[in-house]
Parts: structure tokens; C-alpha cells; sequence
């Protein structure tokens, strides 16, 4: 089991650029979660999905950023327009019936 | 709304002291809960969960916690604390009724003295 799969795992980006961050899930996990994390708040949930339908979204912070499942093995993350704000790192997990799963992160950096 | 409170930002011990830190929740049942532990740089790893039954849960690298529920507490103890302990804390809980989503406390910063 590779555990959940998170790229990129450093992503340095311009201010107004598109970011897409990704994430496969644990295979046969039906829940996945896309949290932030930064010093100033900590770790915030931002959204997530059950059987690759989101559930909910109200941690997402505003219209730029949105996110898919479109399968059960593939999710995205997007910014766009990016603010240097937007600079944390970025976590996925995936869920079955047990414990949550995280993967490394994505650190994101927006000069 | 379910919530998550660390006290303690950040927490100094000596190797080989004992370790308590604490935990006190916000939710209007019992909820499913954790204890994360992150390294610098790194993802977040699960140490030990409760989700029902005893109240005493032991997790990995000796760590255990107790749920107290008239205390709404599930403080995370080791008995002797190695200098390879210290990292950053997370206790989160999960809501059984809203798709198990995780609220993560600010988290406890440990540091060990040799």
C-alpha cells in the first residue's frame, strides 16, 4: 500500500497563476479530505468528498479555489487565481471506516 | 459545532520524564477521537485513536491516551519520553454524525532536553 499520494510535493508560483494540486486516495477509501495548514490557523478542513461526491465545502475560503474527484483514485485542488495568502502547506487524507490517512503535503508558496 | 482545544502550546520535558499532554473537546455526543504527531517537513501520523470501548487506548511508540467523558478529556501520556519524541501534537475529534470529518486542535509543540 503506497498510502495516500500527494504532488506536487513543492510548488513555487506568481502571484494571479493557476495552481492544481493532486492527490491519489488509499484504494477502496470512500471519504477523502483536503486540509490546509499554516502557523497562523492551524489546520483547517477546506473540503470533502464521499464516494467521490463533495459533501462539504464550507471551509473553502473563497470562489478561487475549487476541487474535483472526478474517480475514486484522483482529486484536485485548484487555485486561481493564487495570492501570496495562499501560501501553506496543503494536506489530502483518505478514509474508510478507521483512522484517516494523510499524505506528505503539498507546501505551497505564492511570491 | 464540534471543537478542539490544546491548552498548552508548547511543552519542555526531560529524557526519560514522563509526558502528559492535554486534550479537551467540544461535542454534544461521544465523538470518534485521535492523536496525530508531526514531524517538521512531514505529513501527519496517527499515534492512536478511540472510537468505542475501553477508555484507555494504547497507541505506537508507547504512547496511550485516556477518555474521560465527564472530563470531555482525551489527554495523550508516555511514561518516559526519548529525545526522537519530539515533534508537534495534534489532537482532533470527528464527528460520528457528519461523515467523520476531523477538527484538529491548534496543536503542543514538545521539545525534549537531554
Amino acid at each position: 500500500d503506497a498510502g495516500v499520494i500527494q504532488s506536487p510535493r513543492h510548488e513555487v508560483t506568481e502571484m494571479g497563476q493557476e495552481v492544481t494540486l493532486r492527490c491519489k486516495p488509499i484504494s477502496g477509501h470512500d471519504y477523502l479530505f483536503w486540509y490546509r495548514q499554516t502557523m497562523m490557523r492551524g489546520l483547517e478542513l477546506l473540503i470533502y468528498f464521499n464516494n467521490n461526491v463533495p459533501i462539504d465545502d464550507s471551509g473553502m475560503p473563497e470562489d478561487r479555489f475549487s476541487a474535483k474527484m472526478p474517480n475514486a483514485s484522483f482529486s484536485t485542488l485548484k487555485i486561481q487565481p493564487s495570492e501570496p495568502r495562499d501560501s501553506a502547506v496543503y494536506f489530502c487524507a483518505s478514509r474508510k471506516s478507521g483512522g484517516y490517512t494523510f499524505g506528505s503535503g503539498t507546501r505551497l508558496t505564492v511570491v | 459545532a464540534q471543537s478542539v482545544t490544546q491548552p498548552d502550546i508548547h511543552i519542555t520535558v526531560s529524557e526519560g520524564a514522563s509526558l502528559e499532554l492535554r486534550c479537551n473537546y467540544s461535542y454534544g455526543a461521544t465523538p470518534y477521537l485521535f492523536w496525530y504527531v508531526q514531524s517538521p517537513g512531514q505529513g501527519l501520523q496517527l499515534l492512536l485513536k478511540y472510537f468505542s470501548g475501553d477508555t484507555l487506548v494504547q497507541g505506537i511508540k508507547g504512547f496511550e491516551a485516556e477518555f474521560k467523558r465527564s472530563q470531555s478529556s482525551f489527554n495523550l501520556r508516555k511514561p518516559s519520553v526519548h529525545w526522537s519524541d519530539a515533534a508537534e501534537y495534534f489532537c482532533a475529534v470527528g464527528a460520528r454524525n457528519q461523515g467523520g470529518k476531523l477538527i484538529f486542535g491548534q496543536g503542543t509543540e514538545l521539545s525534549v532536553k537531554p
